[in-house]
């Protein structure tokens, strides 16, 4: 158990539709990241926030949004969903202080997307 | 912006040999070195790093080799067991805090033929 908790692990929808998949970070960890795994592709990067702020973006969709919370949970919104957004969402989260900085990348199991 | 590029896409090996998985990285600027392993139905888990002040660094089976001047790392199992049979992804990074952003290769699927 990495400690990262993401819901909900599997979402049927339609196209057209919008969803949010939720992203609880390991105790302490102040960054959250976004990934999307699609069917035999590696971990494209989305987005990055850190202790609520925006840090880095990737191949991130406008139709795509996030955000970090005060009590450092992220939500991805995904908007008028296509059928090329079917895929696997994992979040990740690290520590990133200064007297702790390992680099690990703790990873949720993921949210499967369906998009019909 | 960094490209990490992964080979083999498919690795089948027989129990017992061993495994290397190889990646280069495109970005001059990018000091760590994770390696991920993802077993089917779950997230990634490092398994491994180097960072760019060594050459090469051990885990028991499990070996990572770093190239700086060839922008090249790879991945060394030895004696490959049945559980060993995952996905793996190298992975190159500016910054060893994950400061910015982690840049991943395609993966490699790693099948151990008991």
């Amino acid at each position: 158990d990495s400690g990262v908790t993401q819901t909900p692990k599997h979402l049927i929808t339609a196209t057209g539709q919008r969803v949010t998949l939720r992203c609880s970070p390991r105790s302490g960890d102040l960054s959250v990241y976004w990934y999307q795994q699609s069917l035999d592709q590696g971990l494209q990067f989305l987005i990055q926030y850190y202790n609520g702020e925006e840090r880095a973006k990737g191949n991130i969709l406008e139709r795509f949004s996030a955000q970090q919370f005060p009590d450092l949970h992220s939500e991805l919104n995904l908007s008028s969903l296509e059928l090329g957004d079917s895929a696997l969402y994992f979040c990740a989260s690290s520590v990133e202080r200064l007297a702790a900085n390992t680099g690990e990348l703790f990873f949720g199991e993921g949210s499967r997307l369906t998009v019909l | 912006g960094e490209n990490v590029e992964q080979h083999p896409s498919t690795l089948s090996v027989q129990e017992g040999d061993s495994a290397v998985i190889k990646c280069t990285y495109s970005d001059s600027a990018s000091n760590y070195f994770p390696w991920y392993k993802q077993e089917l139905g779950k997230g990634p888990q490092l398994i491994i790093d180097i960072r760019s002040n060594v050459g090469e660094k051990k885990d028991q089976r499990i070996a990572v080799t770093l190239n700086k001047t060839a922008k090249h790392f790879s991945l060394h199992i030895t004696e490959t067991q049945p559980e060993d049979s995952a996905v793996y992804f190298c992975a190159a990074s500016p910054n060893s805090g994950g400061y910015q952003k982690v840049t991943f290769g395609t993966g490699t699927k790693l099948q151990v033929i008991p």
